[in-house]
């Protein structure tokens, strides 16, 4: 069955600092991976797709299909990137499954 | 642009009351979702819909219902709330996968309390 973890619930990290936030998931077939922000008081929004292999806001993920991974990683946190962020797997033509999300708080 | 607009952001209903959250979307998406969404349990699928008047229960559909008469319009009912529905609802529309990048747009909201 397919599924999406990301281990850590809330994640803070110093303005300037590296910023990594986990995603694992397990499916059968070629999986196709999302990461999705909501910022304070706006609605959930696509950030990248790992199809585009596209650097968005700085931020950058890698799908290690070894290690059934897909973390996003920034080298250097603003505070702005504070906000919940969500790991997506598309199975099917319209199936997407959604990791618990992960809060990330940059410090100033 | 696309806007996927929830006709309430605010609700507050007793238990027992039937509550109707509405989403209408101006992008001709054939696609469109309600989702949970809670702390600590990200998003769940309650319903979804790939075309008119067609339905499919997402994963946690025990106490909703849904309403697809026309394309841009997709209703989420619950017959009798209760207060573990107590929640933010999202609604959410895609495009057919001919032509979709898996881009899921999202609505603004709709927080529903159960007391």
């Amino acid at each position: 069955a397919q599924r999406v973890t990301q281990p850590e619930k809330l994640l803070s990290v110093f303005k300037g600092a590296p910023v990594e936030l986990k995603c694992n998931y397990s499916y059968s077939g070629s999986p196709e991976l999302f990461w999705y922000v909501q910022y304070s008081r706006q609605r959930l929004q696509l950030l990248l797709r790992h199809i585009s292999r596209e650097s968005i806001k700085g931020f950058t993920a890698d799908l290690n299909k070894g290690e059934t991974s897909f973390h996003l990683k920034k080298p250097f946190a603003q505070e702005e990137d504070s906000a919940m962020y969500y790991c997506a797997l598309q199975t099917g033509a319209n199936n997407l499954f959604f990791g618990t999300g992960t809060r990330l708080t940059v410090i100033p | 642009d696309v806007k996927v607009t929830q006709s309430s952001r605010y609700l507050v209903k007793r238990t027992g009351e039937k509550v109707f959250l509405e989403c209408v979307q101006d992008m001709d998406h054939e696609n469109m979702f309600w989702y949970r969404q809670d702390p600590g349990l990200g998003l769940r699928l309650i319903y979804f819909s790939y075309d008119v008047k067609m339905k499919e229960k997402g994963d946690i559909p025990e106490g909703y219902s849904v309403s697809r008469e026309k394309k841009e319009r997709f209703s989420l009912i619950l017959e009798s709330a209760s207060t573990n529905q107590t929640s933010m609802y999202l609604c959410a529309t895609l495009a057919n996968r001919a032509s979709n990048t898996g881009e899921l747009f999202f609505g603004e909201g709709s927080r529903l309390t159960v007391l």
